[in-house]
């Protein structure tokens, strides 16, 4: 069974620019979740999806940050305009169950604000 | 909102020797999960506990979830070099908020 799939891996970009992060959950899975890891710390959820709907979006700073999982199968995340304290790993995860059960990390997306 | 707190942040052991590390919620877990994150990776879901007082085994690891279902522990047992890491604990308060909260996690960094 495939795993859940993100890109890029790494990328460097100087402030006020902006990124993009993509993900592609494991097959069948409906909830899908965001979070951010800074270093050192654990990670902080950005935002959820369950099936193409966001469920809980509290936490992501919407002026900068934005996400999307149009037809409920993989999702996007957009940083514009980036700032320095956005320097961290981008984590996608995915399960089959919106409130129980596993959660399945991608590996990441590790990002440098200059 | 909701905040998962664990002690230690970090942890230093002689190989052979036990680990335990704690989590507290500032309420009521529905559930809790735990992780284990190699440096450099990703977090790796380990167990989940669900009921009042449970206590789950795997190997030499040992979870175990408060009456209130405000805390938990995980407890290893005469630790290896294949443990290092760092261990997440997450819980989930339930009442229409789905995403885990992660505590910040404990080091445990192991000397041979």
């Amino acid at each position: 069974e495939a795993g859940v799939a993100q890109s890029p891996r790494y990328k460097i970009i100087e402030k006020r620019q902006s990124v993009a992060f993509w993900c592609n959950p494991i097959s069948g899975h409906a909830t899908l979740y965001w979070y951010q890891q800074i270093l050192g710390q654990g990670p902080k959820l950005l935002i959820q999806f369950q099936n193409n709907g966001v469920v809980d979006d509290s936490q992501l700073p919407k002026d900068r940050f934005s996400a999307e999982r149009l037809k409920g199968v993989d999702s996007t995340l957009k940083i514009q305009p980036a700032k320095l304290e956005d320097s961290a790993v981008y984590l996608c995860a995915s399960r089959t169950d919106r409130y129980t059960g596993e959660l399945f990390f991608g590996e990441g997306s590790r990002l440098t604000v200059l | 909102g909701q905040q998962v707190m664990q002690i230690p942040q970090y942890q230093h052991v002689q190989e052979g020797e036990d680990f335990t590390t704690y989590c507290n919620s500032s309420t009521t877990l529905s559930n809790i999960q735990w992780y284990k994150q190699r440096p450099g990776g990703h977090p790796v879901f380990l167990i989940q506990l669900v009921k009042s007082g449970e206590v789950k085994k795997q190997k030499r690891l040992t979870f175990q979830f408060g009456e209130a279902k405000k805390n938990s522990s995980l407890h290893i047992t005469a630790t290896q070099t294949t443990d290092v890491g760092t261990y997440f604990c997450a819980g989930l308060t339930g009442g229409g908020a789905d995403g885990l909260t992660f505590g910040k996690g404990t080091h445990l960094i192991i000397q041979p």
